[in-house]
């Protein structure tokens, strides 16, 4: 039972375009959501988080949109780089309690020159 | 220097040995995690702790074990390595935000063990 999924494995994004990498989520609890960036050989670093009570979260070049209804969030990055070429992971979780995150399987990004 | 390190970083270990994989952390957190990663499955929480007095299982916490010996430091056994415990390990702490209504998990480097 996946609650966390990313249904594309692999994302190809030419540089300077936008990137849009998506998620989606089946448990109700969820109501805190964060988006890690991987490169090899390196744990998750942390790129931007949204609560539920929020629709739109904006950092820099990314932004994460979040719509409840539909159980969706999804990652922008514009303009797109070549350093952003990574594995993205959505995460989820409930804000109280552990804390304990659920993730999906990961897209790789890769940005062409 | 990094806030949260793991030893070793590549073990290639032998079925039914035991195994430890340790964690550090320099940030003062009180709650640590431990995480396997599969290829295409994304990571899965294996354990967690609050407190040195407190550890609780995750999702997959069978054929492990944990011990917290002191707020910074988190490790995870294996007691009889099998095959299917290949796979890339991450150790994690968490800082709440002093609202409670946001938080960051930090990750350490991982450790990868090949089970053979």
């Amino acid at each position: 039972d996946q609650q966390v999924k990313q249904n594309s494995p692999s994302l190809s994004v030419q540089e300077g375009r936008i990137s849009i990498l998506n998620c989606d989520y089946t448990n109700s609890m969820f109501d805190y959501f964060l988006w890690y960036k991987k490169y090899p050989a390196e744990g998750p670093t942390f790129l931007i988080s949204i609560s539920s009570i929020k629709d739109k979260n904006e950092d820099g070049r990314f932004t994460v949109f979040l719509n409840k209804s539909a159980k969706h969030l999804s990652l922008h990055i514009v303009p797109s780089q070549p350093g952003d070429s990574a594995v993205y992971f959505c995460a989820a979780s409930a804000l109280q309690g552990a804390q304990k995150l659920v993730f999906g399987q990961g897209t790789r990004l890769t940005i062409n020159p | 220097d990094a806030d949260v390190t793991q030893t070793p970083r590549n073990r290639i270990t032998k079925t039914g040995k035991r195994i430890m994989l340790e964690c550090s952390q320099t940030k003062g957190h009180d709650r640590m995690y431990w995480y396997r990663q599969d290829p295409g499955l994304g990571l899965r929480l294996i354990y967690y702790s609050f407190d040195v007095k407190d550890i609780n299982k995750g999702e997959i916490s069978d054929g492990y074990s944990v011990s917290r010996q002191a707020q910074a430091k988190f490790s995870l056994s294996l007691e009889s390595a099998i095959p299917n415990q290949t796979a890339l390990y991450f150790c994690a702490t968490i800082i709440l935000s002093p609202t409670g209504r946001s938080y960051e998990q930090y990750f350490g480097p991982g450790t990868r063990l090949t089970v053979t």
